[in-house]
Order: structure tokens, then C-alpha cells, then sequence
């Protein structure tokens, strides 16, 4: 079974700049999952879709934060503009269902993002 | 705030020891999970103790939950110098599963 991808994993970016995130969770993956991970700092859950409707977003900074899941598959996690205190990894992750309340979710590799 | 709390921040040990590790929440959960993540990589699933054990086994990892002290341990026994990495415990909460993560442990284990 393929895990879920991200891409690029890396970028590097000027403040103001503006740049774009993917990711594809693992086939039949109802729940989607974006999380901002600043260094030596456990992950913070910015966005939460269930298909392709968002169900927790209140840590998603939204004056410059976006992110989208057009069809319940893939998804895009948007920043513009960047400022240097979004220099993170941004995972993503998936899980079969989101409410079952026992679920286990699968992480990607992350995009590691430097803004300078 | 449902953010597992680590403790130690860090640990060392020799290769052949026990690791202990604990964590702290701070309202009730629907389980407690822990996770792994290796120097810039994504984290890894560890294992997921419900809110109505105490007790759980996985090859080398034994967790357990009190749920009267919210407070939750991960013990790896007989450590591997691959074992070395981060270690996050994460409560989840929430009809929406919502897992919050602590700050994580620095393992290191020396060969």
C-alpha cells in the first residue's frame, strides 16, 4: 500500500513570496490532514478535511493560510503571503475514516520550507 | 489545551537498556497514541491505548494510561540504536479525533 505523498520536500522562499503545497493521502482515505511542525516543536494541526469538506480549521492562520481538497482526494495547503515565521515542516496525513475516534493517522514525509 | 506533555525532554541509554518515557494531558480522551519520528522524516505510528485499558503490548513496546492521573508512559525495552529519534504522545479528543501533540522526547541510543 503506497503511503501518502508530499511534494516538493523542499522549498525556499523570500518573505512575501507566495507557495503551494501538495498532497496525496493513502487510496480511500476519507480524512485529510494538514500539520505545521516548527523545529523542535511537535506538530500543530492547521487544517482537518472529511472528504472534501473542512472540518477543523481554527488553527489555520486564514489571512494568509489556504488550503483546498477538490474531489475528497488530493489536496493543496496554500501560504501567501510567507513570513519568516512560516519556516516549517508541513505535514500532511491521512486516516480511513475520522470518526470512528479510534483511528491511527499516516504521516507523509513533510515539506520542509525555509523562508528567508 | 489537550497537549500531551513529555517528559524527560531528552534520554540517553546504552544499547540493551529500557527506555521509560511519560506523558501528561489534561482532559479526557478518546485514546492516547504515541508516535516516532526520525531526524527529517514524518512521524510513524507507535501504538493507540484506548481510554478504557490501562495496559498495551507491541513487540518491544509496552504503554500504559491512567486516565485518574492523566498520565500515560512508553517503555521500549531492550533498545536498539535504531530506536534513536523523537517521541511524541498525542491524546485525541473529540468527536473529530483531533490529536494534540506534546513537544516530544529526544531518545538517543548509544551502540
Amino acid at each position: 500500500e503506497a503511503g501518502v505523498a508530499q511534494s516538493p520536500r523542499y522549498k525556499i522562499i523570500e518573505k512575501r513570496q507566495s507557495v503551494a503545497f501538495w498532497c496525496n493521502p493513502i487510496s480511500g482515505h476519507a480524512t485529510l490532514y494538514w500539520y505545521q511542525q516548527i523545529l523542535g516543536q511537535g506538530p500543530k494541526l492547521l487544517i482537518q478535511f472529511q472528504n472534501n469538506g473542512v472540518v477543523d480549521d481554527s488553527q489555520l492562520p486564514k489571512d494568509r493560510f489556504s488550503a483546498e481538497r477538490l474531489k475528497g482526494v488530493d489536496s493543496t495547503l496554500k501560504i501567501q503571503p510567507a513570513k519568516l515565521e512560516d519556516s516549517a515542516v508541513y505535514l500532511c496525513a491521512s486516516s480511513l475514516k475520522g470518526r470512528t475516534r479510534q483511528e491511527t493517522q499516516y504521516f507523509g514525509p513533510g515539506t520542509r520550507l525555509l523562508v528567508l | 489545551s489537550q497537549q500531551g506533555e513529555e517528559d524527560p525532554q531528552a534520554l540517553s541509554i546504552q544499547e540493551g537498556e529500557n527506555a521509560t518515557m511519560n506523558c501528561s494531558y489534561k482532559t479526557s480522551i478518546n485514546n492516547l497514541q504515541w508516535y516516532r519520528q526520525n531526524s527529517g522524516r514524518g512521524l510513524v505510528h507507535l501504538i493507540l491505548i484506548r481510554s478504557n485499558e490501562r495496559e498495551k503490548h507491541s513487540g518491544r513496546l509496552r504503554v500504559t494510561l491512567d486516565t485518574s492521573k492523566k498520565s500515560s508512559s512508553l517503555l521500549i525495552t531492550a533498545s536498539r540504536a535504531a530506536d534513536t529519534a523523537s517521541y511524541f504522545c498525542a491524546p485525541s479528543t473529540g468527536a473529530n479525533s483531533k490529536l494534540t501533540f506534546g513537544k516530544g522526547i529526544t531518545l538517543s541510543v548509544r551502540p
